[in-house]
């Protein structure tokens, strides 16, 4: 299994600015990904995040809206830019573990935009 | 692209009663599922997962799911509910034969599931 961590769990940002959301695998994990879920819906795919190259986008969303870093095999961040309300939403990170096919979920980002 | 859909938004039974929730999907080809939980304040946990062989696989906490590929549905079983199966529940497709898709879930909307004592 993997156990995932988020930082920051919450926030609330004014419109124009920009939020990055750290992940945080305490094991060796062989794919991320960036999902968001807004209000009253499901969970969308946003990206795969790479080690060592460019992120992967889903349909819909673009590297200058949410740029994606993965540094090493623990460690991700997604930065929400330019905010508007409509990014009103929870971020989640996933991860495979190496040793594995099933995917785990973190907490969760809440981010409220005003 | 995929698509899940999950019939039932919101789901109320009483303690004991029997649970099948709905899920079908769109995909010709092999795929892996998946029913996460979200109980309320806690984050999307693992209910059971089907990748191949029998098709009725067993979770944990009495849950059950049957493929029926025929029917390109995944539904979940539990005989007798409890209070604290209360939660939010996801049913979610994986396409297993493409290697540039592997771990990308396609999630249903989700149905929430209150249980009354």
């Amino acid at each position: 299994s993997a156990v995932i961590s988020q930082k920051p769990s919450r926030d609330i940002c004014q419109r124009g600015t920009s939020l990055t959301i750290q992940c945080q695998v305490d094991s060796q994990v062989t794919m991320m990904f960036w999902y968001r879920q807004q209000p009253g819906q499901s969970l969308t795919l946003i990206a795969t995040a790479n080690q060592g190259s460019e992120a992967t986008y889903e349909s819909g969303f673009v590297i200058d809206k949410f740029p994606i870093s993965r540094p090493n095999l623990t460690f991700s961040t997604l930065t929400v830019s330019n905010m508007s309300p409509e990014d009103s939403s929870i971020y989640l990170c996933s991860a495979i573990p190496r040793t594995g096919e099933t995917q785990y979920f973190g907490p969760g980002t809440r981010l409220l935009v005003l | 692209a995929q698509s899940v859909s999950q019939h039932n938004h919101h789901v109320i039974l009483s303690e004991a009663a029997s649970l099948e929730l709905g899920c079908n999907y769109s995909y010709g080809g092999t795929v892996n599922l998946f029913w996460y939980v979200q109980y309320p304040g806690q984050h999307l946990q693992l209910l059971l997962k089907y990748f191949s062989g029998d098709p009725l696989v067993k979770g944990i906490k009495g849950f059950e799911a049957e493929f029926i590929k025929s029917k390109f549905s995944f539904n979940l079983r539990k005989p007798s509910v409890q209070w604290s199966d209360t939660a939010e529940y996801f049913c979610a497709v994986n396409a297993a034969d493409r290697g540039s898709t592997l771990g990308r879930l396609y999630f249903g909307r989700g149905t929430q599931l209150t249980v009354w004592p």
